[in-house]
């Protein structure tokens, strides 16, 4: 299996902050990228989704994708304190056949108000 | 997005009891679903995927015989913990694909199953 990689964290910001979260992945050949927000006791919530190179913005999360250093990241504007929560990156192996979502271990924020 | 449902929250059980856990596609088909496993402090861990109408694929390391995984429908799959023992406690997430292209791979999550072996 394919490793998807994140600072466990915490990382700490003040409200009305920008959070930046990254994550590395080894497969050259996946495609498609996603973050889940996840709260403690909670299941994974999906935030976004990056296919392409470059930035998606959709309200206060931009993530950000750059194939070539097989880096993803998610920036957070703005940051509140109900943004507290682990974050998770997760990654589409490619394997004969089918598909599988490698999820990173997640980096916990935590906004301070 | 996608609604998925599990079904129970949380379970409490004897060792050597089994335990089944259900995860419903509400609103749409899903031919394909995955069955993950997150124990405290830890990433989900891929335990198998279950497709409709055929067996489930199962990681490494994930024993099918005690773990058994049915796709029945096109918007139901369970997943029963049989003989379960305290090292079975955990927190067991269905997801359901939607889209079946490379880049539609998005995942929608089940509320989760709390299973807590006594």
């Amino acid at each position: 299996q394919k490793e998807v990689e994140q600072n466990s964290g915490p990382l700490s910001v003040p409200e009305g902050a920008i959070a930046s979260l990254n994550c590395t992945y080894s497969d050259r050949v996946s495609q498609s990228f996603f973050w889940y927000r996840q709260y403690s006791g909670k299941s994974p919530e999906l935030i976004m989704s990056i296919y392409s190179n470059g930035d998606k913005e959709d309200g206060r999360f931009t993530a950000q994708l750059n194939k070539a250093s097989q880096y993803v990241s998610l920036l957070i504007r703005d940051s509140q304190p109900s943004d507290s929560a682990t974050y998770l990156c997760a990654v589409v192996e490619m394997n004969t056949g089918f598909q599988k979502l490698v999820f990173g271990t997640g980096t916990r924020l935590l906004v301070s108000p | 997005g996608a609604v998925v449902s599990q079904h129970p929250s949380w379970v409490i059980c004897k060792s050597g009891t089994s335990v089944k856990i259900e995860c419903r596609s509400l609103d749409f088909q899903a031919t394909t679903m995955f069955w993950y496993r997150q124990f405290p402090k830890q990433s989900l861990m891929l335990m198998a995927t279950s497709n409709e109408g055929s067996k489930a694929t199962y990681e490494q390391g994930v024993e099918k015989d005690k773990f058994l995984i049915n796709h029945a429908s096109l918007t139901l799959s369970t997943l029963t913990v049989t003989s379960a023992h305290p090292e079975d406690s955990s927190f067991y997430i269905c997801s359901a694909r939607l889209g079946t292209g490379v880049n539609t791979g998005e995942l929608f999550f089940g509320e989760g199953s709390r299973l807590t072996v006594l």
